[in-house]
């Protein structure tokens, strides 16, 4: 099992420019979370779904949206990045809300 | 805003010595999950404690929560360099009906051989 998958795994973009991280995990968890991570801030809940077909708002969700494509895919967009997004990105996921969670390997991303 | 404070934010030992990480949070946890992030990886699960008072060891690991579920701690005994990485509380507020981890601000390790 590969677990949790990212790509990619870096990127960098200019101001304005828009794209989407995709987030796979085979464990066949309902629940799954993309974090964004910056130094000294932990990590920061951007969204998250608790099963197939829901999502919802977490702690820093402005400028991004979020599909739950399927029970394995969660993919996130910037449609417009500033350098403000720029962070390391963590896709995660749990069996169920509550339980644990297993993490990807993170996107490293920079706007300049 | 529900916060979760950690101290410290950077502990510097000489290995062999003892290290405690401290967690606070300004409401009631249903919960409380530790992880462990190496430098450049990805944090992984080490535990969840449940119930008020709680006391849970792994080796030389060992992890509270406290009685009023508002406070948590890690202490490791006689660090090892395989111990480097930045510790990470997540709490999951009491009453609450989604599962949003409230994750404190992490302390970093660093074990001098």
């Amino acid at each position: 099992n590969a677990g949790v998958t990212q790509t990619p795994k870096f990127q960098v973009l200019k101001t304005g420019q828009s794209m989407t991280l995709q987030c796979a995990q085979d464990m066949n968890h309902n629940s799954m979370y993309w974090y964004r991570q910056d130094p000294g801030m932990g990590l920061r809940l951007i969204y998250y779904s608790a099963s197939e077909g829901t999502t919802d708002k977490g702690e820093v969700p402005n400028g991004y949206n979020v599909s739950r494509l399927n029970k394995r895919e969660f993919s996130l967009r910037l449609e417009s990045a500033a350098p403000s997004q720029t962070s390391v990105y963590f896709c995660a996921s749990s069996e169920i809300l509550r339980s644990e969670q297993f993490f990807g390997p993170g996107t490293r991303l920079t706007v300049l | 805003g529900q916060q979760v404070m950690q101290i410290p934010q950077y502990q510097h030992v000489q290995e062999g010595e003892d290290f405690t990480t401290y967690c606070n949070s300004s409401t009631t946890l249903s919960n409380i999950q530790w992880y462990k992030q190496r430098p450049g990886g990805h944090p992984v699960f080490l535990i969840q404690l449940v119930k008020s008072g709680e006391v849970k060891k792994q080796k030389r690991l060992t992890f509270q929560f406290g009685e009023a579920k508002k406070n948590s701690s890690l202490h490791i005994t006689a660090t090892q360099t395989t111990d480097v990485g930045t510790y990470f509380c997540a709490g999951q507020v009491e009453g609450g009906n989604t599962g949003k981890l409230i994750f404190g601000q992490g302390t970093t390790l660093q074990v001098k051989p």
